[in-house]
């Protein structure tokens, strides 16, 4: 079973603030996917890595997929409190199935 | 704006009770799961489905059964609910096909069984 770690689990920070959450794996996946989650909802996708290297911004969100695309980052710039949310990763295999594994999730709380 | 529904959005049920939660989508996706979750906490596949007549258990082992009749509806169900089975069940769909396995999930459904 390929294992996702994120890092840090919590985070609770105040608005305005910058902040980088990692997604790291000692598995090779052929993309890589963020989700976020409010309360009471179910996960919606932020984005998708796909290549090495690649980098991604969504507004003040920017997503970097490693080179050996083994480890992903979310970096959010100047954080609001509508930022709040889980993040999840998850990394989907190059095989037939393509079968997702979803990370634990970072629970960040933004204060006002 | 993803089209998957799930039903009741809570439920609360006594223990030995036997309930079938609802997840239905129009996007005509192939792929279809159910994980359980603990609020804000990670997810844990615990079904999923490639297609009509296709079921699979996950990672997480689970007391839950669940049936593909049709394309678009998924639904799982608990035979005699316990306590343990307290937990939000959320369900998803994706497409198939190479670089087209975006999850789309619905609200859930928060059970707790007294």
């Amino acid at each position: 079973t390929q294992l996702l770690e994120q890092s840090p689990q919590f985070l609770s920070i105040q608005e305005g603030e910058n902040l980088t959450v990692y997604c790291n794996s000692s598995s090779v996946f052929s993309s890589l996917q963020w989700y976020r989650q409010e309360p009471g909802e179910g996960p919606v996708l932020l984005v998708t890595v796909v290549t090495g290297g690649e980098v991604k911004k969504l507004k003040r969100l920017t997503f970097q997929f490693g080179d050996a695309r083994k480890d992903s980052s979310l970096h959010i710039t100047a954080a609001q409190p509508g930022d709040t949310g889980l993040y999840l990763c998850a990394g989907v295999d190059s095989g037939g199935y393509q079968k997702v594994t979803f990370g634990i999730g970072t629970k960040l709380q933004v204060i006002p | 704006e993803a089209d998957i529904y799930q039903t009741p959005r809570y439920l609360v049920i006594g223990t030995g009770k036997k309930i079938t939660l609802e997840c239905s989508q129009t996007m005509g996706h192939d792929k279809m799961y159910w994980y359980q979750q603990d609020p804000g906490m990670e997810l844990h596949l615990i079904h999923y489905s490639y297609g009509v007549n296709s079921t699979e258990k996950g990672d997480l082992s689970s007391e839950s059964t669940v049936s593909r009749i049709r394309t678009e509806h998924f639904p799982l169900t608990l035979e005699s609910a316990r306590p343990s089975h307290t937990s939000q069940y959320l369900c998803a769909s994706s497409e198939s096909g190479q670089g087209k396995n975006i999850q789309y999930f619905g609200a859930g459904t928060r059970l707790s069984v007294l």
